[in-house]
């Protein structure tokens, strides 16, 4: 099967402007996640989602971020107003839950490179 | 709150020979795993191997193997007859548990594995 896909895998936009970042998990994942992975912070997590709901979102870096899934499928990463310091590569993760003490390792889409200008 | 230290930036290791690549962890949680993750430079996170905190022995996935010393609390990638495919980021992450099932990633900084033929 597929793994997961991102789209665009690239954007270039200008300060303020708002962006989408859509994530397209493996089918039948329940989980999926947003990381953020930039040169001074590393690889941070943004959010969680079980089904469509998002328990964690701690890490939002501010309220300019807003993620939202539907159908327990595709998730779309908004970025309002958007900031030089957002520049970053965006990943996307799912996994299954195959048990517990079980890996549950997460697959990671290839990344969407944000560019803020 | 967890704590992943990998502290080789960067590591140039000749044809064949075996590499090893460092990774500590902190955290007072006794249940908790560990993952290692390769990024080629084409950008996407690719799960080599998992350790969960009470597995009694060490995982292996073919040539690579994970030296996981709980007391010392250290996760080491041991990768065998390194090939020049090999050359990359190398990622180690923790997962601890959380509620609702989350079970997102602190990653480490990384250490670039170059190959040299």
């Amino acid at each position: 099967g597929a793994g997961v896909s991102q789209s665009p895998s690239n954007k270039v936009t200008e300060k303020g402007k708002d962006v989408e970042l859509r994530c397209d998990p493996i089918s039948g994942h329940t989980a999926l996640y947003w990381y953020r992975q930039s040169l001074g912070q590393g690889l941070e997590f943004l959010i969680y989602f079980q089904g469509n709901s998002a328990p964690d979102k701690s890490g939002l870096p501010s309220d300019r971020f807003s993620a939202e899934r539907t159908g327990g499928s595709v998730s779309t990463l908004t970025i309002q107003r958007t900031q030089q310091e957002d520049s970053a590569v965006y990943l996307c993760a799912s996994r299954s839950y195959r048990g517990l003490g079980l890996g549950n390792e997460q697959f990671f889409g290839p990344g969407t490179r944000l560019t803020v200008l | 709150a967890q704590k992943i230290t990998q502290t080789q930036p960067g590591m140039f290791v000749q044809e064949k020979e075996a590499v090893t690549l460092d990774c500590t962890y902190d955290t007072s949680d006794p249940s908790y795993g560990l993952f290692w993750y390769k990024q080629p430079s084409s950008g996407e996170m690719i799960f080599l191997i998992y350790q969960g905190s009470y597995d009694q022995q060490n995982a292996t996935e073919g040539r690579y193997s994970l030296n996981f010393q709980k007391a010392r609390k250290s996760a080491n990638l041991v990768i065998s007859a390194s090939q020049l495919g090999d050359s990359a980021m190398y990622f180690c992450a923790m997962r601890e548990p959380g509620t609702f099932g989350n079970e997102k990633l602190t990653f480490g900084t990384g250490t670039r594995l170059t190959i040299i033929p």
